[in-house]
């Protein structure tokens, strides 16, 4: 069965300081790939997707992730975060074997220090 | 563009009592989903609808919770009788399309549910 683990439960950084949050799945294949972001009180809102192509994805608010094959991770990265960056990240894949259902990891949540 | 919309975003009650939730997706989404997180955890996909037929129901607890979608638009899902496990945000969501470079599943504010 497919699954997606985030390592990391909390990750603290400093107010403009980079960030990359990790992504593993376990698929035989290449499964569209997905970044959703939390903040307090609201809903999951998407940051960025991979389906195929490029292996470096955009996202909005200056997020971006790569997709490597080779170590089954779809990491997110920023140059430098902003103190509204705090918030609960979740990765997600979506596999024909899932009938492209989403699968989720658990979160990992980001804490800005001032 | 609205957005999907849920009520209510807060509910409290006690074992064994009632709730039921709305959801509104995105005008024109043909796919609505309906999803539970339990703090601590990545959502978990109750059920999924396609217009107003039901896709999978396979992790919905079938003694306890139910879903409908009539018209195929608006959706409730209720629990009777709530456990205190049921304590978790449900969330609602909605997508133009299940496979493809359309791909998105756009997710409402959520209703937080407390079961005392």
């Amino acid at each position: 069965a497919q699954s997606v683990t985030q390592p990391d439960i909390h990750i603290t950084v400093s107010e403009g300081a980079s960030l990359e949050l990790r992504c593993n799945y376990s698929y035989g294949a290449t499964p569209y790939l997905f970044w959703y972001v939390q903040s307090p009180g609201q809903g999951l809102q998407l940051l960025l997707k991979y389906f195929s192509g490029d292996t470096l994805v955009q996202g909005i608010k200056g997020f971006e992730a790569e997709f490597k094959r080779s170590q089954s991770s779809f990491n997110l990265r920023k140059p430098s975060v902003h103190w509204s960056d705090a918030a609960e990240y979740f990765c997600a894949v979506a596999t024909w074997d899932s009938n492209y259902q989403l699968i989720w990891g658990a979160g990992t949540k980001l804490i800005i220090k001032p | 563009e609205a957005g999907v919309a849920q009520s209510p975003r807060y509910k409290i009650i006690e074992k064994r009592q009632s709730v039921a939730f709305w959801c509104n997706p995105i005008s024109g989404h043909a796919t609505l989903y309906w999803y539970q997180q339990i703090l601590g955890q990545g959502p978990k996909l109750l059920i999924q609808f396609q217009n107003n037929g039901v896709v999978d129901d396979s992790q919905l607890p079938k003694d306890r919770f139910s879903a409908e979608r009539l018209k195929g638009v608006d959706s409730t899902l209720k629990i009777q009788p709530a456990k205190l496990e049921d304590s978790a945000v449900y969330l609602c969501a909605s997508s133009l399309k299940v496979v493809g470079p359309l791909y998105e599943q756009y997710f409402g504010p959520g209703t937080r549910l407390t079961v005392t």
